[in-house]
């Protein structure tokens, strides 16, 4: 069963600019977190942001959190050529054993 | 820095063949995931593992997969026989349940196509 959904499915921006993407869950969660994955490779873990938290920074992420609307979006400052990559949110099954379940990630190009 | 490990990198094989998938999780995590990725989607948890034993299996598709993590270090997906439908890439992830947070750190991958 699918949990998250990220938007949009696709992105395509100019190097330089920002990009957001969303992800919007149906159950509540104690955590989401934020995945990178190049092409033809593994992902590589973002950021996770608690269900206490509204915004987390890390470098050039921004990451905020509502859960009243269920929704997380997450946004990267002056992209890179090298962002180029799917982005995914996992949120947490409610299971006692960390269970995540990812959405079907968003496709970002970065075009120099 | 401490990686997990798959191998193969890429497999191709002929529908009702026998595969298998190989994978070493980061020293000390007692939590390893296998997960199936079709193309253009997100990872599908398959089974996850918590030292040897499983802790949910309920996506694997039991009449042809199988999976074992023998002394709760490494592991072995296996698929018998191999459908058309099975082409994929499968991705080992393995996460410390004592640390914060829950990051999960993944290998590399394996490429199946099957003929």
């Amino acid at each position: 069963s699918q949990q998250g959904e990220e938007d949009p499915q696709a992105l395509s921006i100019q190097e330089g600019e920002n990009a957001t993407m969303n992800c919007s869950y149906k159950t509540s969660i104690n955590n989401l977190q934020w995945y990178r994955q190049n092409s033809g490779r593994g992902l590589v873990h973002l950021i996770l942001i608690r269900s206490n938290e509204r915004e987390k920074h890390s470098g050039r992420l921004r990451v905020t959190l509502d859960t009243s609307k269920k929704s997380s979006s997450l946004l990267i400052t002056a992209s890179r050529a090298a962002d180029t990559a799917s982005y995914f949110c996992a949120t947490d099954a409610g299971t006692s054993y960390d269970k995540v379940i990812f959405g079907p990630g968003t496709s970002l190009s970065v075009i120099p | 820095e401490a990686e997990v490990a798959q191998s193969p990198r890429y497999k191709i094989t002929e529908k009702s063949q026998a595969v298998a998938f190989w994978c070493d999780p980061i020293s000390g995590h007692a939590t390893l995931y296998w997960y199936r990725q079709i193309l253009g989607q997100g990872p599908e948890l398959l089974v996850q593992f918590q030292d040897e034993s499983v802790v949910d299996d309920s996506q694997l598709p039991k009449d042809r997969f199988s999976a074992e993590r023998l002394k709760g270090v490494d592991s072995t997906l296996k698929i018998q026989p191999a459908e058309l439908g099975d082409s994929a890439m499968y991705l080992c992830a393995s996460s410390d349940p004592g640390a914060p947070g829950n990051e999960q750190f993944f290998g590399p991958g394996t490429r199946l196509t099957v003929l």
